[in-house]
């Protein structure tokens, strides 16, 4: 079974503070893949980020970043500087080597205040 | 531009009525989904298709079908045996060599 938690429900932050989005998940799959999207307000899915299970080298692309550790379980995501068109709800994702199957989290709020 | 196209963004229906919502692709992707959100519970899978007239239900599948006859299409109809049918659907698809999914840009539902 997959599953991935998202524990914090909503992050409210004022602009150009840093954030960070924890997602921790669990499969019994060796090989698996995780992913990030945004759902803005207008309600379509984002995709920013996929990662191998087999590669854990973290990724920073400009403002955003990301820390996979296995050890932990954990895939989470950093907003640096945060804008108010970061506000949104951010999701992560699992898909299991032996699946076709995205299973989701259950998102994080987040609201960037001016 | 490829992408997903789902109609219409809005829908309302009557409790009791079939409905049908419709997701079209022209990525040439062989992998289509269908996804219900709720508000704080995430995306759940509703059915997913690998290949054209094949289909496998998803964790929520009752009082919901689909069909596949098309590549291109992957129609949902949310029937009345659905006991709580308003939601955002979400259709996405990918392409079986990569692991990348494009989704839709969602129809919500209201059923009054």
């Amino acid at each position: 079974a997959q599953k991935v938690t998202q524990a914090q429900t909503e992050i409210s932050v004022v602009e150009k503070e840093d954030v960070t989005l924890d997602c921790v998940y669990e499969t019994r799959d060796t090989t698996y893949y995780l992913f990030w999207y945004k759902q803005p307000p207008s309600g379509e899915l984002v995709f920013l980020i996929r990662r191998n299970s087999f590669d854990e080298q973290n990724e920073i692309s400009g403002r955003y970043s990301w820390n996979f550790q296995k050890s932990t379980s954990s895939f989470n995501f950093t907003i640096t500087a945060s804008q108010v068109v970061d506000s949104a709800v951010y999701f992560c994702a699992l898909r299991g080597g032996s699946n076709y199957k995205l299973t989701f989290g259950k998102g994080t709020l987040l609201t960037v205040n001016p | 531009d490829g992408g997903i196209t789902q109609s219409p963004k809005y829908l309302f229906r009557k409790e009791g009525q079939n409905v049908t919502l419709s997701c079209e692709q022209n990525l040439n992707h062989d992998a289509m989904y269908w996804y219900r959100q709720d508000p704080g519970q995430g995306l759940r899978l509703i059915y997913y298709s690998q290949i054209v007239n094949d289909f496998q239900k998803g964790d929520i599948a009752e009082g919901y079908s689909v069909s596949r006859e098309k590549k291109e299409s992957f129609p949902l109809t949310v029937t009345s045996a659905q006991k709580n049918p308003t939601a955002f659907y979400l259709c996405a698809s990918r392409q079986t060599d990569n692991y990348g999914y494009t989704f839709g840009s969602g129809t919500r539902l209201t059923v009054v």
